[in-house]
């Protein structure tokens, strides 16, 4: 059926090196994909959306590219900083007239010095 | 900004009490959402809605219970509260399924 798949719990950085979560699903039409970030003790809010027409969307360095090909849409920041530090989801809509909107399980990131 | 809130902030309820949370939103959405958090599962749908007086499954409903009596509210009810419910719960509303969503602040429950 329609999932999205979160494949690591935790990653831990060192400041300054590349960031890349990933994020796969499997849909029956052309999904929506979004990423969501939560920060200790907040609610979660929008990161990134996927475009339909491929664009790659960006927001506070970091980005994402739908890859129909391989059902992914990982996350990724070229230099990681330590307010980057919290919980990240990938959120899955299959399309269609859904109205779901499927979260994974989050990735914690953890950014240190 | 859009605004979503959740009352109560944080309960404590006892084994087999009923308990409600609710969800109000000044965003004139049609959709809203009531998800669960728990370390190592995310964020769970219970229960959502895309129109007032209607209510849909999500993938996680045992147990629960929603309401939605207007565009702006949304309940979640839990008639006979257990244990295995305590978790921190999060309203959220949109445009649609395929648009952003705003997420209330949350609410802890907390089942002994």
């Amino acid at each position: 059926g329609d999932s999205v798949t979160q494949t690591e719990g935790l990653v831990t950085l060192t400041e300054g090196l590349p960031v890349m979560l990933n994020c796969t699903y499997q849909s029956t039409y052309s999904p929506f994909l979004f990423w969501y970030v939560q920060h200790l003790n907040e609610a979660p809010k929008l990161l990134l959306k996927s475009f339909t027409d491929n664009k790659r969307p960006e927001h506070q360095g970091f980005h994402a590219t739908l890859h129909k090909s391989s059902s992914s849409f990982h996350l990724q920041k070229s230099s990681a900083q330590l307010s980057d530090s919290a919980l990240y989801y990938c959120a899955f809509n299959s399309g269609g007239s859904n109205a779901k909107l499927t979260f994974g399980k989050g990735t914690k990131l953890s950014v240190k010095s | 900004e859009a605004a979503v809130t959740q009352s109560p902030r944080s309960k404590v309820a006892v084994t087999g009490g009923k308990v409600t949370l609710s969800c109000h939103q000044t965003n004139n959405h049609d959709y809203m959402y009531w998800y669960r958090q728990d370390t190592g599962h995310g964020l769970r749908l219970i229960h959502y809605s895309y129109v007032a007086d209607s209510t849909e499954k999500g993938d996680i409903p045992d147990g629960y219970k929603a309401s939605r009596p207007s565009q702006e509210n949304f309940s979640l009810i839990l008639e006979l509260a257990s244990l295995s419910q305590t978790a921190v719960y999060f309203c959220a509303s949109g445009q649609g399924a395929n648009e952003r969503l705003f997420f209330g602040h949350g609410t802890k429950l907390s089942v002994l």
